[in-house]
């Protein structure tokens, strides 16, 4: 079965610079996307970045980017320019490509974010 | 853009009382799932549906039920509530394999429920 680890239960970050949030997974397959979500005090989680396994380049979004190597099963996150609006919880998420697969995401415990003055 | 709602944001129920949790999606999405978010142990799904009557258990269904008669809308029922259902329920909706699409899942705001 797959696993998501975020080694990071708490994080700071002076605003204006950059932090970078760690995952890892564990996976036996080779087709697969990799998600962050990040969930505001308000609770609304939304989608930040998302890769496919099978996609060589990192996803950027914004300030958002990530650093995916698919041979260590590593996926982080980087957010450049930190905002007091980052400020969050931030979940990493897997979800196979697997024919069989109905689209469930296998999430990680999760990161707290907070973003210093 | 996506918008999936939640019957409720605050709910306070008694032990041994029914529950219904509502959630509805307006992208057509074939995929609903219903999560418990617990401090410390991130989310767990326990039920999802990949189309109309049809479910499937999760992670943690034990205690729960669930009911999809229309696409949009995705119920979760506590039969007879208990003190440690007292969570966060986060309701999410997604396209299917079938429909295409990029996977990602879109959430609800959540219903914190109290069970006293």
């Amino acid at each position: 079965a797959q696993t998501v680890t975020q080694s990071q239960p708490e994080m700071s970050v002076q605003e204006a610079e950059t932090v970078t949030l760690s995952c890892t997974y564990d996976t036996s397959e080779s087709d697969y996307y990799l998600f962050w979500y990040k969930q505001p005090p308000s609770r609304q989680m939304i989608l930040v970045i998302r890769q496919e396994a099978y996609k060589q380049q990192n996803a950027t979004e914004n300030r958002f980017s990530v650093n995916f190597q698919k041979a260590a099963k590593s996926f982080s996150l980087k957010i450049s320019d930190s905002q007091l609006g980052d400020a969050a919880m931030y979940f990493c998420a897997y979800r196979s490509d697997w024919g069989g697969s109905q689209g469930n995401l296998i999430f990680g415990k999760g990161t707290k974010l907070s973003v210093k003055p | 853009d996506v918008k999936v709602t939640q019957s409720s944001r605050y709910l306070v129920k008694r032990t041994g009382e029914k529950v219904f949790l509502e959630c509805v999606q307006d992208m057509d999405h074939e995929n609903m799932f219903w999560y418990r978010q617990d401090p410390g142990l991130g989310l767990r799904l326990i039920y999802f549906s990949y189309d109309v009557k049809m479910k499937e258990k999760g992670d943690i269904p034990e205690g729960y039920s669930v009911s999809r008669e229309k696409k949009e809308r995705f119920s979760l029922i506590l039969e007879s509530a208990s003190t440690n259902q007292t969570s966060m329920y986060l309701c999410a909706s997604s396209f299917s394999r079938r429909q295409g699409g990029t996977y990602e899942q879109y959430f609800g705001p959540g219903t914190r429920l109290t069970v006293t």
